[in-house]
């Protein structure tokens, strides 16, 4: 069975541009969580979706947004880059009826 | 507000030694998590304790939850280089997103 996956592994953009992430769960879960790694901010819950709604987010900005599709996979935006908004993003899926969360290899974003 | 406070955040210990990492929460709870990071990676699933006096074991991992003292504990039996890591717990708050521990950074040495 895949596993959780996210394209890119590695984003670079500069302060003011657009970063679009994509995350592909693992097949048959329908929920799908963003979350930022910063250095010194440790791991934070960004945005949860489920069954294509967003069910919930996070402390962060509307800048950071993004949808759930038909099958499931997951798109974050993040609009207006600053310079800390450099992190790893990590998405992480789990089905119904399941307590695991799984989580993808992370995209990395850096902004100049 | 939900927080998560784990102890230490770094502990450098030596291979055979034994070592608990604690896991403080502020508020109840029904799921506590814990993961493994290693360096530039993502994370992966240790255990999920569910319930009061839970305790899993995996290799030389034990993990246990008390959720009247919102504790849980991550002990490490004859430490193996190879469990060097950051270790997290996480606890699932009211919207299903995590909260997360600042993490432990354990490094192992010979």
């Amino acid at each position: 069975e895949a596993g959780v996956t996210q394209s890119p592994t590695h984003l670079i953009k500069t302060r003011g541009q657009q970063a679009t992430l994509r995350c592909s769960p693992i097949s048959g879960h329908t929920s799908v969580y963003w979350y930022q790694q910063a250095l010194g901010l440790g791991l934070q819950f960004l945005l949860w979706y489920d069954e294509g709604e967003e069910r919930n987010r996070g402390n962060f900005p509307p800048r950071f947004s993004g949808r759930q599709f038909p099958n499931y996979s997951s798109e974050l935006n993040v609009n207006a880059l600053e310079l800390e908004d450099s992190a790893l993003y990590l998405c992480a899926s789990h089905g119904r009826g399941s307590y695991e969360q799984y989580f993808g290899p992370g995209t990395r974003l850096t902004v100049t | 507000e939900l927080k998560v406070e784990q102890n230490p955040l770094f502990l450098s210990m030596q291979e055979g030694k034994n070592y608990t990492i604690y896991c403080n929460y502020s508020t109840t709870s029904d799921r506590l998590y814990w993961y493994r990071q290693d360096p530039g990676k993502s994370l992966e699933s240790l255990f999920v304790l569910l319930s009061n006096g839970a305790v899993k074991q995996e290799g030389r991992l034990m993990a246990s939850l008390d959720t009247k003292a919102r504790l849980s504990t991550l002990h490490i039996t004859a430490a193996v280089h190879d469990l060097s890591a950051t270790y997290f717990c996480a606890v699932r708050g009211g919207a299903d997103g995590l909260t997360f521990g600042k993490g432990t950074h354990l490094i192992i040495q010979p």
